[in-house]
Formats: C-alpha cells, sequence, structure tokens
C-alpha cells in the first residue's frame, strides 16, 4: 500500500486553459476527498465522493468545476477555463469508512498565469 | 452545522517548554475530531485522533488531546516542545454524513 497517490505534483497552466488532476486513493477505501488550500490557510473543502457517488459538493466548486469518480476507484478533478484564482495545492484523501481518519496525498500544485 | 475554530493563528514557544493549541468545535452532535500536522512543503499528517471512545487520546511524538464536551473543546499539547514540531497544525472535524472540516491553522515556532 503506497497511499494516496496525486498526479501530477506540479502543473503551470495558461489563463483559460483546462486541466485534469487524478487521484488514486488507498485501496479499499470508499471515500475519497478533494480540498484546495491556499498559502497560509487551512484546507478548504471541495467535494467528496462514498465509491462511485459524489455525495456533496462546496459551495467553492464553481460550475468550471468538475469532479468523477467512475468506478469507485481513482478520482479527477477538472477545472475549465482557469483563472488566476484557480492557483492553489489541490489536496486528495481518502478513508475506509465515515467517522474515521483521512489519508492525505502529497497534492497538487497549479500556478495559472 | 459544524465548525472547528483554532483560537491562535501563531504560537511560539522555546525547545524543551510545554505546547499548548487550542481548539473548540461547534456540532450539533459528538463529532470525530483529528489533529494534523503539515511540515513546510509535505503532505498533511495524522497526529491523533478522538472517536468517542476515551476522552484522551495520545498521538505520536509525544502529543496529546483531551476532548472536552462541557467546554467543546480539544486542545493539542505536549510536555516539552522539540524543533522538528515547528509546523502549521490543523484542527479538525469530521460529523457522519458530512466531510472533514478544517480550522485555520495554527503555525507552531519552537526557538533554541
Amino acid at each position: 500500500d503506497t497511499g494516496v497517490s496525486q498526479d501530477p505534483r506540479h502543473k503551470i497552466t495558461k489563463r483559460g486553459q483546462n486541466v485534469t488532476f487524478r487521484c488514486d486513493p488507498i485501496s479499499e477505501h470508499n471515500r475519497l476527498y478533494w480540498y484546495r488550500q491556499t498559502l497560509g490557510q487551512g484546507p478548504e473543502f471541495l467535494t467528496y465522493f462514498q465509491n462511485e457517488a459524489q455525495l456533496e459538493k462546496s459551495r467553492l466548486l464553481s460550475d468550471r468545476f468538475s469532479a468523477e469518480r467512475p468506478k469507485g476507484s481513482f478520482s479527477t478533478l477538472e477545472i475549465q477555463r482557469t483563472e488566476q484564482g484557480d492557483s492553489a495545492m489541490y489536496l486528495c484523501a481518502s478513508s475506509l469508512q465515515i467517522n474515521t481518519e483521512a489519508f492525505f496525498g502529497q497534492g497538487t500544485r497549479l500556478t495559472v498565469v | 452545522a459544524q465548525s472547528v475554530t483554532q483560537l491562535d493563528s501563531h504560537v511560539s514557544v522555546s525547545e524543551g517548554t510545554p505546547v499548548l493549541l487550542r481548539c473548540n468545535y461547534s456540532s450539533s452532535y459528538s463529532p470525530s475530531l483529528f489533529w494534523y500536522v503539515q511540515h513546510p512543503n509535505k503532505g498533511l499528517q495524522l497526529l491523533l485522533k478522538y472517536t468517542s471512545a476515551a476522552t484522551l487520546v495520545k498521538g505520536i511524538n509525544g502529543f496529546e488531546a483531551e476532548f472536552k464536551k462541557s467546554e467543546t473543546s480539544f486542545h493539542l499539547t505536549k510536555p516539552s516542545a522539540h524543533m522538528s514540531d515547528a509546523a502549521e497544525y490543523f484542527c479538525v472535524s469530521y460529523q457522519a454524513g458530512t466531510a472533514l472540516i478544517f480550522g485555520k491553522g495554527t503555525t507552531l515556532s519552537v526557538s533554541s
């Protein structure tokens, strides 16, 4: 078990471009979370999945953001028409079941220029 | 709605002195509570967790936290700070049916 894996680790993109991030959770973890963290702030919740079902989305998740977990294993987070304000660290976490600790990946650092 | 308030944005201690990082939670029900640590350019690491068992919880690296329902608090302590403890610490609340809710974080500085 190698923990939660995120790819890529870093992404630089031009404003207006689309980007997609991937998260591979710990195997058999049925909960998967996406968070966004900006410099000097705590992680902000974006969305989470229970198996393949997306159960909750934050109001922070504008229409330009979409997340999927098609087979209940890995997940992707896509940002369309990126803006400079999207620059942040995007964190993925997984947990075995409700009420248990979540394990975080190293994150994908997005820079929009 | 649940929320977490970390009462200090920055705490400075000397090496060898006690550490106290304060956290208050707000929840309609008894939540699960966690402390995570984030070292510079590192991922979030779980320090300890409270899930309605013992109210005094011991974690890694000598840290512990006490759940006090009457005070809605979950403060993190360590008897003697080490230089390697310098990091960002997050108090996190987890209530069934929702996602993890993070506090804004407390930066711990340790001087020699």
